[in-house]
């Protein structure tokens, strides 16, 4: 069972970079969720993407684009790095919003330098 | 909007002491509270949880009540292993459904 995988799991970037992080999920599940994770400030929601098709912002989504690109997929683009983003990103999903069960993947290592 | 409070760490115990992380919340109306687990180097696993007052979540030992009146959530565990030296984060899910909101987490650290 592979549940949620996120790619890649480690990844330094330079101020101005782009990347974008993938996320996939084989349970067939319809809401999936970015999240970031800095320490003493917990998981803090980027966005997430409540069924195939949608996408809205969470609490900081600054900075960070999205794209639901079917139902498996979920990625997160930072067009240009800075080093405010250097964190640790949680990709998640559930079956959907009356299921509370959130499933994470093993998360992104960011570094901007 | 929706907030979690959980008490600071890092804890410290020895194996086999008693362990309470404290949870508080605000939400309106009658959320789903969680505590989700991350053990080193892995994403977060759900733990326990509890979808409306006086539930008890129970799981591995682990115990929360979800307590109205003191809009509470504690973590308890009679007697700590040092397997369960992790992160712990407390969280809820308010009525609109929308996501999960977590608390800051309270690392756990177990000595034998």
């Amino acid at each position: 069972n592979a549940g949620v995988t996120q790619t890649p799991k480690f990844q330094v970037l330079k101020t101005g970079q782009s990347m974008t992080l993938q996320c996939a999920q084989d349970m067939n599940h319809n809401s999936m969720y970015w999240y970031r994770q800095d320490p003493g400030m917990g998981l803090r929601l980027i966005y997430y993407s409540a069924s195939e098709g949608t996408t809205d912002k969470g609490e900081v989504p600054n900075g960070y684009n999205v794209s639901r690109l079917n139902k498996r997929e979920f990625s997160l683009r930072l067009e240009s790095a800075a080093p405010s983003q250097t964190s640790v990103y949680f990709c998640a999903s559930r079956v959907d919003r009356r299921n509370e069960k959130l499933f994470f993947g093993s998360g992104t290592q960011l570094s901007v330098l | 909007g929706d907030s979690v409070t959980q008490m600071e760490g890092p804890v410290t115990l020895s194996e086999e002491a008693f362990l309470t992380i404290n949870c508080t919340y605000t939400a309106t109306g009658y959320p789903s509270l969680f505590w989700y687990v991350q053990y080193p180097g892995e994403g977060l696993q759900l733990l326990l949880k509890a979808t409306k007052a006086d539930d008890k979540g129970s799981n591995k030992g682990f115990e929360a009540t979800y307590r109205k009146e003191t809009t509470s959530f504690h973590l308890e565990k009679g007697s700590v292993q040092v397997s369960d030296s992790a992160v712990y984060f407390c969280a809820l899910l308010g009525q609109a459904g929308t996501a999960l909101i977590f608390g800051k987490g309270t690392t756990l650290s177990v000595s034998s």
